[in-house]
């Protein structure tokens, strides 16, 4: 079974300008979520996805991020502007449900450098 | 304000040594309970899940949960090099995942 699939691993790009992160789930996960991850830090939620609609973006930061999960599959996430404050990893994880049980599994995750 | 915390570490075992990592958490509520590994400069990958009270054991791997006592731990055996790494404890909290902030894990020959 092939696991959760991001792109690109690694992103450098200097304040104010614009990325993009692609993360395609487990095939038949119906719950997806964005993390990001600072260095020396837990991955923190930023949103979950359950099929094509948002359950929980409470702690995404709107006024630049904004993500996106179209026909219930791949996701896309976006920060526009970027700050210096956004250098992380950006996990992305899926799980079959988002019932507690269930388990989450994590793709490789994009690094990304604001400089 | 749900909590996860554990110690940084790093925790340094010889090789073939048990490694214990510990884990509290804050909210009673609180019904599923996760570690995950995460080698420098990769993804975390689960080792463990447990929802019960008792002890899980999976190989050289043992979750330990006390729901009364709000703490969890992974006890790992026969402690190898390879098993140098972060772990991280995570709990479910309605539906979301809040993570510590991990333990580093050394294992020395």
């Amino acid at each position: 079974e092939a696991g959760v699939a991001q792109s690109p691993r690694y992103k450098i790009i200097e304040k104010r300008q614009s990325v993009a992160f692609w993360c395609n789930p487990i095939s038949g996960h119906a719950t997806l979520y964005w993390y990001q991850q600072i260095l020396g830090q837990g991955p923190k939620l930023l949103i979950q996805f359950q099929n094509n609609g948002v359950v929980d973006d409470s702690q995404l930061p709107k006024d630049r991020f904004s993500a996106e999960r179209l026909k219930g599959v791949d996701s896309t996430l976006k920060i526009q502007p970027a700050k210096l404050e956004d250098s992380a990893v950006y996990l992305c994880a899926s799980s079959l449900m988002i019932t507690s049980s269930y388990e989450q599994y994590f793709g490789p995750g994009t690094r990304l450098t604001v400089t | 304000q749900k909590e996860v915390e554990q110690n940084s570490g790093p925790l340094s075992v010889p090789e073939g040594a048990i490694a214990s990592l510990n884990c509290t958490y804050s909210d009673r509520v609180s019904q599923s309970f996760f570690w995950y590994r995460q080698y420098s400069g990769k993804s975390p990958e689960l080792i463990m899940s447990i929802y019960s009270n008792g002890d899980k054991e999976d190989g050289r791997f043992t979750a330990q949960l006390n729901k009364a006592s709000q703490y969890v731990s992974l006890l790992i055996r026969d402690s190898q090099p390879s098993d140098s790494a972060t772990y991280l404890c995570a709990v479910k909290y309605t539906d979301k995942l809040i993570f510590g902030t991990g333990t580093r894990l050394q294992v020395f020959p």
